[in-house]
């Protein structure tokens, strides 16, 4: 299993560009997430899902859309870069949501970079 | 307002002797606890947990203690090694009666140094 799987590694946007961050699970999990590092932030919730056509926010949601098609797969997407969204981005996927007597897998982050 | 606080940025501690790094936390409603370790450019992985109904667990050199009374859980790393060197987060969260829960919410992190 190639587990959870981000791509790309790094990125650099200017500012008003868009794009989408991939994730990828092959663990068959139905709850998925993004989360956003920043230095001495800690990690924060940007969105979640707890399965394929359902996803809600979490606590920094604003600038950010997702959508789950597949269990596969949760896209994150930037629709108009802003400086303040320069962060390291982590997918993290598990069987159920966030606790009990699962854990989260995550993957190995994005670092985006907006100018 | 941060329910999970973690007051300790860094934390250097000798090979072979005990790591102990703390968290707190203010909401009452969390009832899960994680700990996760983080290398530099990896993802952070699972460390290990514990439920609000225990106050230890404990996974080879790793315990971790709750005490929900003071609304704090601590994570110890017996015998300390190289290895351990890394970002240590806390993180928490609320399981609901359906089985479903918000996600995890997590401290800042604590640098563990292990000196040789």
């Amino acid at each position: 299993n190639a587990g959870v799987t981000q791509t790309p590694k790094f990125q650099v946007l200017k500012t008003g560009q868009s794009m989408t961050l991939q994730c990828a699970q092959d663990m068959n999990h139905e709850y998925m997430s993004w989360y956003r590092q920043d230095p001495g932030m800690g990690l924060r919730l940007i969105h979640y899902s707890v399965g394929a056509g359902i996803t809600d926010q979490g606590e920094v949601p604003n600038g950010y859309n997702v959508s789950r098609s597949t269990t596969e797969d949760f896209p994150l997407r930037l629709l108009s870069a802003a400086p303040s969204q320069t962060s390291v981005y982590f997918c993290a996927s598990s069987y159920s949501l966030g606790g009990g007597q699962d854990t989260q897998y995550f993957g190995p982050g994005t670092r985006l970079t907006v100018l | 307002d941060q329910q999970v606080k973690q007051n300790s940025p860094s934390l250097s501690v000798q090979e072979g002797r005990i790591s102990i790094l703390n968290c707190d936390y203010t909401n009452s409603m969390f009832d899960y606890f994680l700990w996760y370790k983080k290398y530099p450019a990896e993802g952070p992985t699972f460390l290990i947990s514990i439920s609000s109904i225990k106050d230890k667990n404990e996974d080879g050199r790793f315990t971790v203690f709750l005490n929900k009374s003071a609304k704090h859980l601590s994570l110890h790393i017996v015998p300390s090694q190289p290895g351990d060197s890394a970002v240590y987060f806390c993180a928490a969260s609320v399981l609901y009666s359906g089985g479903g829960a918000d996600g995890l919410t997590f401290g800042k992190g604590t640098h563990l140094i292990i000196q040789p």
